[in-house]
């Protein structure tokens, strides 16, 4: 069936660092992919998508770009802040699969420190 | 739009007891999603409803869960008997039917719920 693979956390880096968090996924069809961040204490929100190979999502600084190819939906940002640390999900989400359920990776808790 | 609201927040009961998770969904969103947060397992699926009727509940873990939807602007998750590994922040989500796929999920603030 569909899965998503995330790199392992915690992952903790200095503020201005530059961040990536692999997510690699296996899945039949065009599936849309996804990254969610949840905050402490809250629930998990939308980031950025894309919805077919080569789109890249964007937003709040944060990118990411669908390599069908290698199967993968990395996030990256340039510089990041205190205020990104939180736990980042990649997930997929294929219409004809699973009834366009949701998959979602384990999560992968950023920290970054002043 | 109010988003997804769930209630209570937080709620501490003790073992034994019954407890219901309420859940409102984003007006006009026909899927609604009951996701189990907890830091051994991460976050797991456990229902979802297409228009009120429940598709998959497989990921349900026993006869104590269930869950309802009555109408297309409530659902609740009911655990009877609560025991203390049912433990966990409870989530529900909601996602418009015709671009589920493109959209994602809404997710509500979730309900921590400590059994003791």
């Amino acid at each position: 069936g569909d899965s998503v693979t995330q790199m392992e956390g915690p992952v903790t880096l200095s503020e201005e660092a530059f961040l990536t968090i692999n997510c690699t996924y296996t899945a039949t069809g065009y599936p849309s992919l996804f990254w969610y961040v949840q905050y402490p204490g809250e629930g998990l929100q939308l980031l950025l998508k894309a919805t077919k190979a080569d789109d890249k999502g964007s937003n709040k600084g944060f990118e990411a770009t669908y390599r069908k190819e290698t199967t993968s939906f990395h996030l990256e940002k340039g510089s990041v802040q205190v205020s990104d640390s939180a736990v980042y999900f990649c997930a997929l989400s294929s219409y004809y699969n699973q009834g366009g359920k949701l998959i979602f990776g384990q999560g992968t808790e950023l920290s970054v420190k002043p | 739009d109010a988003g997804v609201i769930q209630s209570p927040r937080h709620e501490v009961t003790e073992m034994g007891q019954e407890v219901t998770l309420r859940c409102k969904p984003i007006s006009g969103h026909d899927y609604l999603f009951w996701y189990r947060q907890t830091m051994m397992r991460g976050l797991e699926l456990l229902i979802y409803f297409n228009n009120n009727v429940p598709i998959d509940d497989s990921g349900m873990p026993e006869d104590r869960f269930s869950a309802k939807m009555p109408n297309a602007s409530f659902s609740t998750l009911k655990i009877q008997p609560s025991e203390p590994r049912d433990s966990a922040v409870y989530f529900c989500a909601s996602s418009p039917y015709r671009d589920r796929g493109l959209s994602g999920y809404t997710f509500g603030s979730g309900t921590r719920l400590t059994v003791v």
